[in-house]
């Protein structure tokens, strides 16, 4: 069966530092991947996109990027962290074949002091 | 532009009464349409997927339909139990690459 993963769960970091959360998907192939951000009290809004390797589309201008070094790994990064960067960061991943389900993993709670 | 949106925002009923969640958005043109659960702290587990061909998708307590031309869909939790307790979000496929566009959730607690 396929899995998902995130890591790490939980991240204080301090304004202006660097920033990398790793996201990777087990038991599928050639997935199309997502970055979403929730912040507190608002709905997932979708940051990046990924259809392969190194291919990158990115929905909203940000102090963020997106890498797809591998087919079932996916990456976010900053290299400064802004405040505005806090929140609870999701990956997910699915087939765009009919009735396919996206699937996410558990998250990383993202804290900037 | 697509909008999604849930309400109520909050809602709490008792042990053993049904759930209505209901879910709305502006454009009918979706390729289909998801509801999830989240825990608090947690990350999304699908519940159900409704084609934008299909009316209606059941699973064990749960049902939901789609009415596309009206922009709307229901969730339906029959005999709900303090365990579904949670947030549960819909969202819309809007395009070829399976972009998702969330609504903000409605929040349930069920006391037993």
């Amino acid at each position: 069966s396929q899995t998902i993963h995130q890591w790490p769960a939980t991240l204080v970091q301090p304004v202006g530092s660097p920033l990398s959360l790793e996201c990777t998907v087990e038991g599928t192939s050639n997935p199309n991947l997502y970055w979403y951000r929730q912040a507190a009290g608002r709905g997932l809004q979708l940051l990046f996109y990924s259809v392969g390797i190194g291919q990158i589309s990115s929905e909203v201008p940000q102090n963020l990027s997106a890498s797809r070094p591998q087919d079932r790994q996916f990456i976010l990064s900053s290299k400064k962290l802004l405040l505005s960067d806090s929140g609870f960061y999701l990956c997910a991943w699915s087939h765009l074949r009919e009735g396919q389900p996206q699937h996410f993993g558990d998250g990383t709670r993202l804290s900037i002091l | 532009k697509q909008e999604v949106t849930q309400i109520p925002a909050a809602l709490s009923v008792p042990e053993g009464e049904n759930l209505v969640l209901n879910c709305s958005f502006t454009d009918s043109a979706i390729y289909n349409l998801q509801w999830f659960r989240q825990d608090p702290g947690k990350g999304l587990t699908s519940l159900l997927l409704i084609q934008s061909s299909q009316r209606e998708q059941t699973s064990g307590r749960l049902n939901a339909s789609l009415d596309k031309s009206s922009g709307r869909s229901t969730l339906y939790i029959a005999a709900s139990q303090p365990g579904d307790s949670a947030t549960y979000l819909c969202a819309v496929r809007t395009d070829s690459w399976g972009k998702l566009q969330f609504g903000a959730g409605t929040q349930v607690v069920v006391t037993p």
